[in-house]
């Protein structure tokens, strides 16, 4: 079945370091978001990519960066870990069909120590 | 700055109840309304959507929407305790493929 998976699931890591959180979804979907979601804030965008090679930034994206090399992956990098960047982070994606109708990976939670 | 308002509750409706969860969204521009449920530590799943005025039935929800007011509102009948959750508002419709999020509602169903 097609699915999209996030890795680590967990990860523990100190500040100043690069993290890289894994996203692959297998539906084909051109449309892949990152979103953190912390308590009191909810969901909040930090990069989305219509299609290979395209990225863009969404409302928190400071400290991030994100590539799309292929349908379907959309890695996301913390360039220098920050405290303030330990969160629960989840990938969706969308086809373009239904752009809007996006589905979640189970997320990756951070800690920075 | 694009804002989806949900009450953080949490509501807490004994089993059996009907369970009414309330959005409010800033932009007029939103064309479109999501209901996501949350289960603690798990990922959001989509309950269901809607776009035009009125009500739409799922099975035990209905999602209803009032776009002169702003104000998107999920119905859940009948409620189990299976339905203790948090449950996310998202609008979209003003950027391609882009949802805006509300906190979520904490939703307590006592058995």
């Amino acid at each position: 079945d097609a699915e999209i998976t996030q890795s680590p699931r967990h990860k523990i890591t100190e500040t100043g370091r690069q993290v890289t959180l894994a996203c692959h979804q297998t539906w084909n979907h051109n449309n892949m978001f990152w979103y953190r979601q912390d308590l009191g804030h909810g969901l909040r965008l930090i990069h989305y990519s219509y299609g290979v090679h395209d990225t863009n930034k969404g409302e928190v994206s400071d400290g991030y960066s994100v590539s799309r090399s292929n349908t379907e992956d959309l890695p996301l990098t913390l360039e220098s870990a920050a405290s303030s960047q330990t969160s629960v982070y989840f990938c969706a994606s969308s086809n373009d069909r239904g752009a809007e109708t996006q589905y979640f990976g189970p997320g990756t939670r951070l800690l920075v120590l | 700055q694009k804002e989806v308002e949900q009450n953080s509750g949490p509501l807490s409706v004994p089993e059996g109840a009907i369970a009414s969860l309330n959005c409010t969204y800033s932009d007029r521009g939103s064309q479109s309304f999501f209901w996501y449920r949350q289960y603690s530590g798990k990922s959001p799943e989509l309950i269901m959507f809607i776009y035009s005025n009125g009500d739409k039935e799922d099975g035990r929800f209905t999602a209803q929407l009032n776009k002169a007011s702003q104000y998107v509102s999920l119905l859940i009948r009948d409620s189990q305790p299976s339905d203790s959750a948090t449950y996310l508002c998202a609008a979209g419709g003003t950027s391609y493929g882009k949802l805006t999020f509300g906190q979520g509602t904490i939703l307590t169903v006592h058995p």
